[in-house]
């Protein structure tokens, strides 16, 4: 089963304003990463967050961890077209990564 | 420093036709993880090598499917005789030997179209 599940499935935004998505997680992690993944394209890393850390930034994006709720959240500040696409949260399970069914992001300009 | 390389980049099979998908990892990694993505999902975990070592296959299906990362060359991923169900995006990721699942990075996967 899946570890990592995201809210919402889709989510649609007009340019400029803030983005939030969830993700929940089943088992202890040792770490939470989030990806984008454009359409057709591959994932490309943003951020990593260890599970004794709380919060986490890189330039627009703030990710938590609340490892009692075993949750986290992707907060994009100033959201841009071009951060349309599909974002998925990926936790440690032993020898790889397991990834949530991903958000779908649209920023309309 | 080139990322994950992988190729072919889509692939369209026939029925019964056996597919074979490579990965080249990022200079100095040596493992590579293999993931399957079907549309509309998340992408689920296959299998794990090392240097000529199968370290973790639990995600493979039980027939068809087979993984290499030999000495030389890049990582294969072999599917003999495709169905329809196989077509799906499928990526590559590499990573340093001491991180395994702290950062893997991903190639820009092979998308299989089983006709």
């Amino acid at each position: 089963s899946q570890q990592g599940e995201e809210d919402p499935q889709a989510l649609s935004i007009q340019e400029g304003e803030n983005a939030t998505m969830n993700c929940s997680y089943k088992t202890s992690i040792n770490n939470l990463q989030w990806y984008r993944q454009n359409s057709g394209r591959g994932l490309v890393h943003l951020i990593l967050i260890r599970s004794n850390e709380r919060e986490k930034h890189s330039g627009r994006l703030r990710v938590t961890l609340d490892t009692s709720k075993k949750s986290s959240s992707l907060l994009i500040t100033a959201s841009r077209a071009a951060d349309t696409a599909s974002y998925f949260c990926a936790t440690d399970g032993g020898n790889k990564l397991v990834f949530g069914a991903g958000t779908i992001l649209r920023v309309k300009s | 420093n080139a990322g994950v390389m992988q190729n072919p980049r889509h692939l369209v099979r026939r029925r019964g036709q056996e597919a074979r998908l490579r990965c080249s990892p990022m200079k100095g990694h040596s493992h590579v993880y293999w993931y399957r993505q079907l549309p509309e999902e998340g992408l689920k975990f296959m299998v794990y090598l090392q240097k000529e070592n199968i370290i973790d296959e639990s995600g493979m299906p039980k027939e068809r499917f087979s993984a290499e990362f030999p000495k030389e060359g890049p990582s294969i991923l072999r599917i003999q005789q495709v169905v329809r169900g196989d077509s799906a995006a499928y990526f590559c990721a590499s990573s340093l030997p001491s991180a395994r699942t702290d950062t893997q990075y991903f190639g820009p996967g092979t998308r299989l179209t089983v006709l």
